[in-house]
């Protein structure tokens, strides 16, 4: 099966930095993926639609100057929390798009785990 | 806009016996996907089973199958012989059939963590 992988699995940073999360399609090219956040024992709301080449489409209620999002490549995303605070503390997801000969298949990468301190 | 809502927070099951997990949702479009997904302690997503709209039979993927009641907009999942390994939280989730650039977006219910007891 397709694999997505995200980096890092897991970072602390102190309040006030950034912090850059990739998402990677490994063997398929992927010009649309989806950025999740999940809080503990909740489920997963879309923050933004990261396509390739174009500016992405943020859900309402998530700041884009908050959650920058580039899609510069078919294989990478990349979600930055800026001057992340410990609200921004959390679980990110990424999936990707993948349009196959049954339709469109999504992948999840693994999850990103955010500390801040 | 659409919605999903799983009403059970928690469900427990006996190794071995059947549990069903219930899911509504609310819709205005005719065509669409709905699946379940299992998210183990590992915090990974897992595909577990996906249903088309169009298709009146109910899917079914080894010991996991569905009930899908789209008068009703329900969509229950069952899972027989539960085995240990079936323990982790267990979302609905809908998506749209239709294109456009968010295509592929995953609308989720709010989750339902199911425990094995051996």
């Amino acid at each position: 099966g397709a694999v997505v992988s995200q980096h890092p699995s897991r970072v602390i940073c102190k309040s006030g930095t950034s912090v850059k999360i990739e998402c990677r399609s490994l063997d398929f090219q992927a010009t649309t993926m989806f950025w999740y956040r999940q809080f503990p024992k909740q489920s997963l709301m879309l923050m933004a639609t990261s396509n390739e080449g174009s500016k992405a489409t943020y859900e309402q209620g998530v700041e884009k100057d908050k959650f920058l999002i580039n899609h510069a490549s078919l294989t990478l995303s990349t979600l930055t929390v800026t001057s992340a605070h410990p609200e921004d503390s959390s679980f990110y997801i990424c999936s990707a798009r993948r349009l196959g000969t049954s339709g469109v298949e999504l992948f999840f990468g693994e999850g990103s785990r955010l500390t801040v301190l | 806009a659409q919605t999903v809502t799983q009403s059970q927070p928690e469900m427990s099951v006996q190794e071995a016996e059947t549990v069903t997990l219930s899911c509504t949702y609310d819709t205005s479009e005719s065509d669409y996907y709905l699946f379940w997904y299992k998210q183990p302690p590992s915090r990974q997503m897992i595909l577990v089973i996906r249903q088309e709209a169009y298709k009146q039979q109910n899917a079914t993927e080894n010991r996991f199958s569905v009930n899908f009641q789209k008068a009703a907009k329900s969509f229950s999942l069952k899972i027989s012989d539960s085995q240990l390994g079936d323990a982790a939280m267990y979302f609905c989730a809908y998506r749209r059939e239709a294109g456009g650039t968010s295509y592929g977006k995953l609308t989720f219910g709010q989750g339902t963590i199911l425990t094995v007891h051996p």
